[in-house]
């Protein structure tokens, strides 16, 4: 079975600093990963996703992730963060084999700070 | 107007009341889903449906029961609410084939008294 897990409940940064969010996940073979994010009283929305290829892929606000095969790994990442990117962020991982379905992380709350 | 609509966004209810959570879509997609939110946990798969024939189980079915009235429309129940079904409640949506690209509604907010 496919776990997600991100390591770390509350982040606080300044605006302007650089942000980092981890995400490990287990799967047997390739899986496909995805960031969402979530604003205050809002759904979910794609920030980005890993299939194939290109190990650092690049999504939307300026957010990047890097997957990392031999860590288990799918961190987030954004060089400057704006006070709108206070929001809760889940890292999911899918599979072919499991149906396509969907299994997410516990998320990460991150707080700017002026 | 949202492609994911949910009715109601917010609903106080009491334990053993039955409970509809509907969900409608306006996206043309064939697979729709249901998902529970709870603090620390991410989101759980409650039930998906690839077509209007096909309905699953997802992680924590127990308790809960759907309805796939037609391409667009996907109904979430409860058929006798308890408090430990409080929780955040969202419906998305995702195109056949295409792995993960799912489309959230608002969420819908039910809280078990």
């Amino acid at each position: 079975a496919q776990s997600v897990t991100q390591p770390d409940i509350h982040i606080t940064v300044s605006e302007g600093a650089s942000l980092e969010l981890r995400c490990n996940y287990s799967y047997g073979a390739t899986p496909y990963l995805f960031w969402y994010v979530q604003s205050p009283g809002q759904g979910l929305q794609l920030l980005l996703k890993y299939f194939s290829g290109d190990t650092l892929v690049q999504g939307i606000k300026g957010f990047e992730a890097e997957f990392k095969r031999s860590q288990s790994s799918f961190n987030l990442r954004k060089p400057s963060v704006h006070w709108s990117d206070a929001a809760e962020y889940f890292c999911a991982v899918g599979a072919r084999a499991a149906g396509n379905k969907l299994t997410f992380g516990g998320g990460t709350r991150v707080l700017v700070k002026p | 107007d949202a492609d994911v609509t949910q009715t109601p966004r917010n609903r106080i209810t009491k334990t053993g009341k039955r409970i509809m959570l509907e969900c409608s879509q306006t996206k043309g997609h064939d697979r729709m889903y249901w998902y529970r939110q709870d603090p620390g946990l991410g989101l759980q798969l409650i039930y998906y449906s690839f077509d209007v024939k096909d309905i699953n189980k997802g992680e924590i079915s127990d308790g809960y029961s759907v309805s796939r009235q037609a391409q667009a429309k996907f109904s979430l129940s409860l058929e006798s609410a308890i408090p430990n079904q409080t929780a955040l409640y969202f419906c998305a949506t995702s195109d056949t084939g295409v792995a993960g690209e799912l489309f959230f509604g608002e969420g819908s907010r039910l809280t078990v008294l």
